[in-house]
């Protein structure tokens, strides 16, 4: 079956550094990706998205390409900031029909100023 | 954009009782919903997908008579914990996806969570 795995966390950064999320999935077909950020006593928020190969999904200072060859999501930011600090959820969704996104454990990143 | 709204958005109860929470979809029909469940730093568990106008379809080792599903609407479905126990305590989310103008890749959008206490 479908499943994702992305780097156990936490991940502390001082503020202004490089973040890395590593994500590999194993999927049939063409799956959808997803990268949801969750805020403290919040639900989830989609961060972005790519649903092809080589797609770069972008939102808010943060990216992650498609990368088919390495079934890989990395998700980025050039530089953190402390409001940053969440929960990020890597996810993928089937080729076909509606159903529910298989996540990920989740990485906890703390940004520190 | 799309929203889906779940309430109560916490909800402390007595052993033994029932809670209900409802997720609504407010600006898109949504035929299909997923519950998910989600343990102190953990990640999500789907728990079930419902269906409007059907029965749900549980996942492996959920118990469909202690959590009982109602899509009544296509803007509405219910989780029912019966007989809630210390265990049942979690933080549960639902989600619904809009297809407006769009396929199946469409982003899933979630409920900001419901978190079940239960003494």
């Amino acid at each position: 079956g479908n499943s994702v795995t992305q780097m156990e966390g936490p991940v502390t950064l001082s503020e202004e550094a490089f973040l890395t999320i590593n994500c590999t999935y194993t999927a049939t077909g063409y799956p959808s990706l997803f990268w949801y950020v969750q805020y403290p006593g919040e639900g989830l928020q989609l961060l972005l998205k790519a649903t092809k190969a080589d797609d770069k999904g972008s939102n808010k200072g943060f990216e992650a390409t498609y990368r088919k060859e390495t079934t890989s999501f990395h998700l980025e930011k050039g530089s953190v900031q402390v409001s940053d600090s969440a929960v990020y959820f890597c996810a993928l969704s089937g080729d076909s029909g509606n159903t529910p996104l298989v996540f990920g454990k989740g990485t906890r990143l703390s940004v520190i100023a | 954009g799309a929203v889906v709204s779940q309430h109560p958005s916490w909800v402390i109860c007595k052993s033994g009782t029932s809670v209900k929470i409802e997720c609504r979809s407010l600006d898109f029909q949504a035929t299909t919903m997923f519950w998910y469940r989600q343990f102190p730093k953990q990640s999500l568990m789907l728990m079930a997908t419902s269906n409007e106008g059907s029965k749900a379809t549980y996942e492996q080792g959920v118990e469909k008579d202690k959590f009982l599903i109602n899509h009544a609407s296509l803007t509405l479905s219910t989780l029912t914990v019966t007989s809630a126990h210390p265990e049942d305590s979690s933080f549960y989310i639902c989600s619904a996806r809009d297809f407006r103008g769009s396929s199946y890749n469409s982003p899933l959008h979630f409920g900001n969570g419901t978190r079940l206490t239960v003494t």
